[in-house]
């Protein structure tokens, strides 16, 4: 069963400081890996989106690296901006079929100044 | 280019009642998922449609759900007879192709 768990649940930092959020992941066979940010009460957007070639990219201050050997992910902010406070998801996508993407809970950020 | 849209953003129904939620894609986008969150609790895929037709529908409940998305129009999810548990804040999301999808701002439903 293709499934994907996000750690922590939550976490909270202080403006200004970096953090990492961490993603494992079982779906196979893997086609691509994307992180989301969803604020609150509004739809996710995309971060960044990595297929199976690629280990690491960057959008801004969030960076995301992938290792497809151990199917893990992490996606790492810095210097923390009280705008980055929301739920990030990530998700991944099998080949074939009806391309539907299985979604992580998400982690909950809080910024606080 | 406007983003994908959604309406109503916020709905609130009896129970008995039935819900429409549309969806407008983002231009030239012909594949429209819908999705559900419950509070606390991630994006649980519903439907997958192209236009005229449904493609995946595995994430859908069997009964007094359903949808469509027509040649012309926005796609629409009804939802028939609501009840408290149909609660929920739907997605919608638009791609190109099988691809990066685009979400809207969902609808919030609630039943009082």
């Amino acid at each position: 069963k293709n499934q994907v768990e996000q750690s922590p649940q939550s976490l909270i930092i202080l403006e200004g400081k970096n953090c990492t959020l961490q993603c494992n992941y079982t779906v196979s066979p893997f086609s691509n890996l994307r992180w989301y940010k969803q604020d609150t009460g509004r739809g996710p957007v995309s971060l960044t989106i990595m297929t199976f070639s690629e280990n690491t990219k960057s959008n801004g201050r969030y960076t995301a690296t992938l290792d497809a050997d151990t199917k893990q992910s992490s996606l790492h902010i810095t210097a923390s901006q009280l705008s980055d406070s929301a739920s990030y998801i990530c998700v991944v996508s099998a080949k074939g079929g009806s391309y539907i993407p299985t979604f992580g809970r998400g982690t909950s950020l809080i910024v606080h100044p | 280019n406007a983003g994908v849209m959604q309406n109503p953003r916020h709905l609130v129904r009896r129970r008995g009642q039935e819900a429409r939620l549309r969806c407008s894609p983002m231009k030239g986008h012909s594949h429209v998922y819908w999705y559900r969150q419950l509070p606390e609790e991630g994006l649980k895929f519903m439907v997958y449609l192209q236009k005229e037709n449904i493609i995946d529908e595995s994430g859908m409940p069997k009964e007094r759900f359903s949808a469509e998305f027509p040649k012309e129009g926005p796609s629409i999810l009804r939802i028939q007879q609501v009840v408290r548990g149909d609660s929920a804040a739907y997605f919608c999301a638009s791609s190109p192709r099988k691809d990066t999808q685009y979400f809207g701002p969902g609808t919030r439903l609630t039943v009082l």
